[in-house]
């Protein structure tokens, strides 16, 4: 079954304690994308990846890292989090390139991040 | 900056009646998606409009795209309680980027 696996689903942790959020897709779709999700404001993309070691930042970087080492995984780092992250997360994958921005983007389940 | 601006933000209504949630820019785009998201899921494409003036059906569903590609509408017709979500709109930039909407929370009760 094609689909975007994240994990976790869920998770409340401390301010400044390390944690990754892992992403994996098995279409073989290049572009991959992280957004946060908070009311009121849509979705916010944070960072974007179009191929394997190209990573770009999105409208709201600030605090976050991603890396791209395999085409099928994009993890989200949170180097020292803080509770102005506290938000739903969600990683997306699609066809997507440069010269085409009609691709169908695939979501994964959402993860709900709460920094106390 | 483009700016995709998405309106109601919210909408109840009764089941059976009909509504029309609207995405406007002043920009420009190649093309613009709408999606749907339920409750502790993804948002889930539902169609995606790339010609000026067109218009595309998903059973009660119906996608327009402006003539000037700067504005879309989906309208439902009859509504049912398997309606509920919440809805966006995103449209392909000038770098082919997505720019979303904020998003129509809409609710249809029986």
């Amino acid at each position: 079954e094609a689909q975007v696996t994240q994990n976790p689903r869920y998770l409340i942790t401390v301010t400044g304690k390390k944690l990754t959020v892992t992403c994996s897709q098995n279409m073989n779709h290049e572009y991959m994308s992280w957004y946060r999700q908070d009311p009121g404001l849509g979705l916010r993309q944070i960072y974007y990846s179009m191929n394997v070691e190209v990573t770009d930042k999105g409208d709201v970087p600030e605090g976050y890292k991603v890396s791209r080492k395999e085409k099928r995984n994009f993890p989200l780092i949170l180097e020292s989090p803080s509770p102005n992250q506290t938000s739903l997360y969600f990683c997306a994958s699609s066809f997507q390139s440069r010269g085409d921005g009609n691709q169908p983007q695939h979501f994964g389940d959402g993860t709900r991040l709460s920094i106390l | 900056t483009q700016l995709l601006e998405q309106s109601p933000q919210f909408l109840s209504i009764q089941e059976g009646e009909n509504l029309t949630v609207y995405c406007n820019s002043s920009s420009v785009f190649s093309s613009l998606q709408w999606y749907r998201q339920e409750p502790g899921e993804g948002p889930v494409l539902l169609v995606t409009v790339v010609t000026g003036g067109e218009v595309k059906k998903l059973k009660r569903l119906t996608f327009q795209f402006g003539d000037a590609r700067k504005d879309s509408s989906l309208h439902i017709t009859a509504a049912q309680p398997g309606d509920t979500g919440l809805y966006l709109c995103a449209g392909a930039g000038s770098n082919y980027q997505l720019i979303w909407g904020a998003g129509t929370k809409l609710i249809i009760k029986p």
